[in-house]
């Protein structure tokens, strides 16, 4: 099992322009989640999902959309990027009979926003 | 890559010593507390867990122990290891939220030898 793949793993975007970040995992995990980490901040939570076809807001939501059209992908998009959103993103899942608060995550997405 | 910045706390201990990361979480209401690891260039990886019923709770060479008095949470490592060096994340949430974690802003662990 691949676990949680995130694609792709580095982006350099201009402002104004549009991308999406995917998600998938391969352990039909029913939750899933977009974080982003910044300096001196830890991880704050984007979006996320309790399963497919569902959204919600977290933390930090603005300038983002998400969908989960499929069980096992979780897509990010910035419609216009801006320099506060260059980060490291990361994916998580999570399976309902799994601990609490035990999530998987994928090993990041690196975006810069000049 | 590196995965977080440069204004960590940072613990440096021996090989061989505990360590102890200390945490202050933000909110009261919080139930159920978490710790992460993450090495540099990967996403964290879920250590132990405690619930707010709970003041101390073991794992393999990890001790988390949980003061709801004061809003403080602890993650002790016995014989520390070179591979225990990363940054350590505690997180909080409220069963029942969708395991909504809020992370606190992490200390990094230097292990010298």
């Amino acid at each position: 099992n691949a676990g949680v793949t995130q694609t792709p793993k580095f982006r350099v975007l201009k402002t104004g322009q549009s991308m999406t970040l995917l998600c998938a995992q391969d352990m039909n995990h029913e939750y899933m989640y977009w974080y982003r980490q910044d300096p001196g901040m830890g991880l704050r939570l984007i979006h996320y999902s309790v399963g497919e076809g569902t959204t919600a807001k977290g933390e930090v939501p603005d300038g983002y959309n998400v969908s989960r059209l499929k069980k096992q992908n979780f897509l990010l998009g910035l419609e216009s990027a801006a320099p506060s959103q260059t980060s490291v993103y990361f994916c998580a899942s999570r399976t309902e009979t799994s601990r609490t608060g035990e999530l998987f995550f994928g090993e990041g997405s690196r975006l810069t926003v000049l | 890559g590196e995965s977080v910045g440069l204004h960590l706390p940072t613990l440096s201990v021996q090989e061989g010593d505990n360590s102890i990361i200390n945490c202050a979480y933000s909110n009261s209401a919080s139930d159920y507390f978490i710790w992460y690891k993450q090495e540099s260039g990967k996403g964290p990886q879920f250590i132990i867990d405690i619930r707010s019923n709970m003041d101390k709770r073991q794992g393999q060479r990890v001790t988390v122990l949980l003061n709801k008095t004061v809003k403080h949470l602890s993650l002790q490592i016995a014989a520390t290891q070179p591979g225990d060096s990363a940054v350590y994340f505690c997180a909080e949430t409220l069963t029942g939220t969708a395991s909504k974690l809020t992370f606190g802003t992490g200390t990094r662990l230097q292990v010298t030898l």
